[in-house]
């Protein structure tokens, strides 16, 4: 297996437009979570899906920022409109044991 | 409660060394604790993970001593190489109907000199 595989690796986009960043979890995983994670705040978890229902959504930061899972083997989160504090590495990341969680590459967001 | 604390923020070792990172938490229903690894540009890796009714786990050079009474677990790394330069982030995931969430500490940036 390729493993999470995230698109893009690298976005770089002006404040105010729209950003959607795409993950493709590992086939037979059940669990889907996007975290964000910068210097001044780690890792932190945004959204988690179990079997394409999101589960919980308290971390998203505000509703500028949506995800969807339409399908097991695909997810998206959008920020809309884009702020130059999103400016972050975003992961996407699956697991099918409780705790055992594979992470994508990651996508490295700029907003200017 | 679901916080968990990670010490030091960084870490500077020479070559050969022993590495020890701590983190402690609150939440008695953790029940699974693993660390990752993460290298630059890199994802989080799963490393080594531990369950509460063991009090160590060795894969290699790497250990996990937990102490349950005192909500307590640290990774060592042993002979430390520069090859182990990364930032090491230390977890636990509480059971019943959390679908593997992951509650991580704050990271600790580990340094390893030739």
């Amino acid at each position: 297996d390729a493993g999470v595989i995230q698109s893009p690796r690298h976005e770089v986009t002006e404040m105010g437009q729209e950003v959607t960043l795409r993950c493709k979890p590992i086939s037979g995983h059940n669990s889907l979570f996007w975290y964000r994670q910068t210097m001044m705040r780690g890792l932190e978890l945004l959204i988690y899906f179990n079997n394409n229902v999101p589960i919980d959504d308290s971390g998203m930061p505000e509703d500028r920022f949506s995800a969807k899972m339409p399908n097991a083997s695909f997810s998206t989160l959008k920020i809309q409109p884009s702020e130059p504090r999103d400016s972050a590495v975003y992961f996407c990341a699956s697991s099918f044991q409780p705790g055992v969680t594979f992470f994508g590459q990651g996508t490295r967001l700029t907003v200017v | 409660q679901q916080q968990v604390k990670q010490s030091p923020q960084s870490l500077i070792v020479q070559k050969g060394g022993i590495s020890i990172i701590n983190c402690a938490y609150e939440n008695t229903a953790f029940d699974y604790f693993p660390w990752y690894q993460q290298f630059p540009g890199k994802g989080p890796a799963l490393l080594i993970a531990i369950r509460p009714d063991v009090s160590e786990k060795k894969e290699g050079r790497f250990t996990i001593s937990f102490n349950k009474s005192a909500k307590q677990f640290s990774l060592h790394i042993m002979d430390s190489q520069p090859g182990d330069s990364a930032t090491y982030f230390c977890a636990a995931h509480a059971g019943g109907t959390s679908y593997g969430k992951l509650t991580f500490g704050q990271g600790t940036i580990l340094t390893v000199h030739p």
